[in-house]
């Protein structure tokens, strides 16, 4: 199985600054024949299901703000939210879809400070 | 746009088959792949396993033994049959969709259930 970490497990991030979140897998997600990242970033809220907010590593799902960006390959991901705003108060999951079995990692919570 | 609605009893008891059912709307059935995926109460997210339209499966090795995912064309839905579960089981249970493409193969969960809180406790 490919082992997903993420870094930090939580952060507080003031109102309209950067939250920055990593994402380590423990084997390579980029498939070459394509040169495509098959790692998937998603928000989830209490109560909620998670919503899917970035694949490919950086490509964002239709409705999602600019202010969610994804960039990395191969092995190491990070997710931005440039400017956090109080609604994206949630957890964020990383998974890839790489090989069976799909994996995540274990979330990273973000709060404001 | 397409909603995924679940359904299921909310409390097991150890030993039993867990069953959910979920059902698919205003979308196409075929050309994706239909998962389930779980999440224990305070923590992350597992896949468990998923379908095609054609019955084609694959699932979790961890849960394999204990796992059927089944589909029914006719009325667009997949199912989730988990048996001998016990308390290790109990989670929030989420259906969902997963992208398909015939080159790139399957992809990211785009759309998902409200998810069913399965006890099981006796």
């Amino acid at each position: 199985d490919i082992v997903m970490t993420q870094s930090p497990d939580s952060l507080a991030v003031s109102l309209g600054e950067r939250a920055t979140i990593n994402c380590k897998s423990s084997q390579s997600v980029l498939y070459r024949s394509n040169n495509k990242n098959y790692l998937a970033w998603y928000q989830q809220k209490p109560g909620h299901p998670p919503k899917l907010l970035i694949y490919w590593a950086s490509a964002r799902d239709s409705g999602v703000p600019d202010r969610f960006s994804g960039s990395g390959s191969g092995t190491d991901f990070t997710l931005t939210i440039s400017g956090l705003q109080a609604e994206d108060v949630a957890v964020y999951y990383c998974q890839q879809y790489y090989s069976t079995p799909k994996t995540f990692g274990q979330g990273t919570k973000v709060e404001i400070k | 746009q397409v909603q995924l609605q679940q359904w299921g009893a909310g409390l097991w008891q150890p030993s039993e088959t867990l069953s959910l059912t979920c059902a698919v709307y205003g979308g196409s059935f075929s050309g994706y792949y239909w998962s389930w995926i779980r999440q224990p109460p305070g923590k992350g997210l597992e896949w468990i396993g998923e379908v095609n339209h054609r019955g084609s499966t694959n699932y979790n090795p961890s849960l394999k033994s204990r796992v059927t995912i089944s589909v029914d064309m006719s009325k667009n839905q997949f199912s989730l049959r988990l048996n001998s579960v016990t308390a290790a089981d109990t989670a929030v249970y989420f259906c969902a969709r997963a992208v398909y493409n015939y080159g790139a193969g399957i992809l990211h969960f785009d759309n998902w259930g409200q998810g069913t809180l399965v006890t099981v406790s006796s």
